[in-house]
């Protein structure tokens, strides 16, 4: 299993580009998510998803899109990046079921806005 | 979710345990107390997780109190790998919607 993983690693947009950040599990699972963090913050949940087709917004989701048209993906779209978004951004998922609630996290996506 | 409080660093000897404590004065009857680490900026790692009783895997032990108002993670021979920002969060039996606070630097020296 290559668990999760998340493309690319860096990115350098400028303000009002936009783009998609990548995300991909291997693991069947059905709850995934997306955590941003600034530096020497904690991280802040952005948007997470319980099942293919089903979305909900976290704390922080102004600014940002998901969808989850398939199990093992969930793309995140800044639709017009602005330098408050520079941050390292990470995917995570885990199995609703059974009786382990770990979650797993992808290695991030370093973003910066100039 | 309870606000959980932690210290903002700990050292630790190699080879000693590691003691995290964490407060979570408010949390509700049916909240789990999750932790996680994130070493060198890499995505956080689950830990382990506990209602009330005490857990034990092979990564660490949850040792959390009668009245459930604090926990401690104990890291029972710590290493150098073991350096990292420590967690300790309190949620819903899943752990899916986590709310990390600024967690603990734990600074493991030889």
């Amino acid at each position: 299993n290559a668990g999760v993983t998340q493309t690319p690693k860096f990115q350098v947009l400028k303000t009002g580009q936009s783009m998609t950040l990548q995300c991909a599990q291997d693991m069947n699972h059905e709850y995934m998510s997306w955590y941003r963090q600034d530096p020497g913050m904690g991280l802040r949940l952005i948007h997470y998803s319980v099942g293919a087709g089903i979305t909900d917004q976290g704390e922080v989701p102004n600014g940002y899109n998901v969808s989850r048209s398939t199990t093992e993906d969930f793309p995140l779209r800044l639709l017009s990046a602005a330098p408050s978004q520079t941050s390292v951004y990470f995917c995570a998922s885990s199995s609703s079921g059974g009786s382990s609630y770990e979650q797993y996290f992808g290695p991030g996506t370093r973003l910066t806005v100039t | 979710d309870a606000k959980t409080t932690q210290p903002t660093s700990m050292d630790c000897a190699e080879g000693r345990a590691a003691n995290l404590p964490c407060n979570h004065s408010t949390i509700s009857g049916n909240e789990y107390v999750y932790w996680y680490r994130q070493i060198h900026s890499q995505g956080p790692q689950y830990i382990i997780h506990g209602l009330k009783n005490n857990e034990t895997n092979e990564m660490a032990s949850l040792i959390i109190t009668e009245d459930r108002k604090s926990s401690t993670l104990i890291l029972p021979h710590a290493t150098l790998r073991d350096t990292a920002v420590y967690y300790c969060i309190a949620t819903d039996r899943y752990g899916n919607k986590l709310v990390f606070g600024a967690g603990t630097i734990l600074r493991v020296k030889s």
